[in-house]
Formats: structure tokens, C-alpha cells, sequence
């Protein structure tokens, strides 16, 4: 069955620098991947899509990289901020669209 | 648009008992997806519709979690005979086609004592 990793360690870093979280997967040939932004007690609120054709995508602060040979996608958080804390999921979806694969999340601290 | 809206927002309920969660979608979304979430993970997913038509379910779900979409609107999902192990979030999200983002609720709470 497929398998999402994504950073199992909690990530803390400094206001104004990049975060970079990482989604790893096996078993798996998704049409596209998203990241999603969760915060607690909510439901998670989309961010990015990037689909298996493209490189890289970028929407403000925001960059994802897709790699389908090494299965892994990149998210990064640009000049982070406090605003910024939350748990970061990626889900991996089929051509079918039926199923979204979701990782456990990694949670990030930007501190002040 | 009023976004994704889920009823209750938090149910507690003792062992045994049958619950029931609404999910209204956002009105112009034809897809509509249940997980469920526990802590410290990502969500899992239960089953989708296709308007009315249930068209993918999860093997992990057990003959007790039933779910329903009359009409291709609401959506609602049942769990009978509750178990302790059945306490998580449960989240319902939709979307308007294929290769787009899914808008979720808030979820709504269940635990079981």
C-alpha cells in the first residue's frame, strides 16, 4: 500500500528565515500532490497543487517542488512568520481523484 | 459560499450508542469526501460521492460507519454501536472537479466513553 512520510520531527525556526518540510512517498504513482495548512481544532485549508508534469509552483511566500523520480515534494515557506505556526499536510491524489493520501503532517514553530 | 458546514461540532456519546454527523458541502461541488483524524495524524480517508453515487469506501471501514448523500447534496454519516476506538475528529471536505483543492469543515468531534 502506499506509504507518506513527512518530517517526523517537529520544526522550530527563526522569524524571517526559509522553512523547508519534506514529503517522501513509495508505492505510489500520484497524478498531483497538495499542502495543506492545518491548524488546531480545523479542518486543514489548501495551499498549493502541483501536478506530476510540473517542476516547481509558487504563490506568494509560498514554493513546492515535485520530483516524480526521487517521490518526494518540497514545500517551502519564504521569510517565515509567527503567523505562520501550524502543521503543514501533504496528500497525494490519483487520476481518478477519488482518494486524497494524506501524510501525518509536520508541525512548525516560527519563532519571534 | 458559504464554505464546507459540519453538524455538530462536538459529540460525546457512550459506548454502544449510534451517532450520526451532518456535512453540507459548498453548493456547486459535485465531490464530497469523509476522513477521519486522530491526534497527531493525517486524515484518513473513509469514503467519497460523486453527487449521490457512493463510489469509493475504505476497506479499513468497518460494517458499523455508514454514510449517505440523498439528493448529491448533504451528506451524513452514521456510526452504530460506538466504540471507544471510534473517538477522533471526523472531517468532510468537497470539491468541484477533478484536479482541484478540497474545501474541509470544521469537523466535528466524537468521543466515546
Amino acid at each position: 500500500s502506499q506509504k507518506i512520510e513527512q518530517n517526523s520531527e517537529a520544526l522550530n525556526i527563526q522569524e524571517g528565515k526559509t522553512a523547508t518540510l519534506t514529503c517522501n512517498y513509495t508505492n505510489y504513482s500520484p497524478a498531483y500532490l497538495q499542502w495543506y495548512r492545518q491548524d488546531p481544532g480545523r479542518g486543514p485549508v489548501f495551499l498549493l497543487l502541483i501536478r506530476e508534469n510540473e517542476k516547481e509552483k509558487r504563490k506568494e511566500r509560498l514554493k513546492v517542488t515535485f520530483d516524480t523520480t526521487l517521490k518526494q515534494s518540497l514545500f517551502h515557506i519564504t521569510a517565515s512568520q509567527p503567523a505562520d505556526s501550524a502543521t503543514y499536510l501533504c496528500a497525494l491524489v490519483a487520476n481518478t481523484g477519488n482518494q486524497f493520501y494524506f501524510g501525518t503532517g509536520t508541525s512548525l514553530t516560527v519563532i519571534p | 459560499d458559504t464554505g464546507v458546514s459540519q453538524n455538530p461540532r462536538h459529540k460525546i456519546t457512550k459506548r454502544g450508542q449510534n451517532v450520526t454527523f451532518r456535512c453540507d458541502p459548498i453548493s456547486e461541488h459535485n465531490r464530497l469526501y469523509w476522513y477521519r483524524q486522530t491526534l497527531g495524524q493525517g486524515p484518513e480517508f473513509l469514503t467519497y460521492f460523486q453527487n449521490e453515487a457512493q463510489l469509493e469506501k475504505s476497506r479499513l471501514l468497518s460494517d458499523r460507519f455508514s454514510a449517505e448523500r440523498p439528493k448529491g447534496s448533504f451528506s451524513t454519516l452514521e456510526i452504530q454501536r460506538t466504540e471507544q476506538g471510534d473517538s477522533a475528529m471526523y472531517l468532510c471536505a468537497s470539491s468541484r472537479e477533478m484536479n482541484t483543492e478540497a474545501f474541509f469543515g470544521q469537523g466535528t468531534r466524537l468521543t466515546v466513553v
